[in-house]
């Protein structure tokens, strides 16, 4: 069974940083780009970060751009975001998603399946 | 970035009745080297995370009951529950996945009568 697993969240001050992880499974890692989605408590899905399989090519939304690394080690098929100078704005659950499909030259792009269940971070003084 | 947009933001149904979402991209996702439109349709129930219904705008995923169906050309796009059950109280996200920034739609909600 293919599965994500979040892990990392928690209570920060306006500020400081923070490390998710994503523990992937029954999936060969590698080969997939994987992707970090938030959702603020009561609110819509917001797209954080891609990662290429092999991690040569990332995407940021502006809003985290310059505070915010997404990276992988496939050898632990593991997925990380790197949250740095973390904001109010920031507080949500962070799900990490994996791509659908491979990555073709023709299809570019495809949509997230499976979501992880999600990991909260709360970001106040 | 292309921006997506959902009515209504709320609807009731009774049971067994349709159920119409309507989703707008404020451009083309529909890509000319392979005439797929890049639209997925998400369901999302209290405190779960989304599942996905749809993708390529009207092909169902696998094990999504066949009362779910979506349609829609370059810029518009309807996600239809047949027939709505009481499993299918949910919020619903459409997003587009033709270009980064990946944007979705600010969900709608969806209720029994």
């Amino acid at each position: 069974e293919v599965q994500v697993l979040e892990s990392g969240g928690g209570l920060v001050q306006p500020g400081e940083s923070l490390r998710l992880s994503c523990e992937a499974s029954g999936f060969t890692f590698s080969v997939y780009a994987m992707n970090w989605v938030r959702q603020a408590p009561g609110k819509g899905l917001e797209w954080v970060s891609t990662i290429s399989g092999s991690g040569g090519s990332t995407y940021y939304a502006d809003s985290v751009k310059g505070r915010f690394t997404i990276s992988r080690d496939n050898s632990k098929n593991t997925l990380y975001l790197q949250m740095n100078s973390l904001r109010a704005e920031d507080t949500a659950v962070y799900y990490c998603a994996k791509d659908a499909q491979l990555s073709s030259a023709i299809e570019r792009y495809t949509w997230f399946d499976p979501w992880g269940q999600g990991t909260l971070v709360t970001v106040s003084s | 970035d292309i921006v997506m947009t959902q009515s209504p933001d709320s609807l009731a149904v009774s049971l067994g009745e349709r159920a119409t979402i309507n989703c707008k991209s404020s451009q083309s996702v529909l890509y000319s080297s392979n005439n797929k439109k890049y639209i997925a349709w998400y369901q999302q129930k209290p405190g779960q995370p989304p599942k996905l219904l749809i993708y390529w705008a009207s092909t169902r995923e696998s094990g999504v009951p066949d009362r779910f169906s979506g349609s829609g050309s370059g810029t518009d796009f309807t996600l239809t529950i047949s027939s709505l059950q009481a499993e299918d109280v949910a919020f619903y996200y459409c997003q587009q996945y033709y270009s980064t920034p990946f944007t979705f739609g600010p969900g709608t909600k969806v209720d029994i009568k």
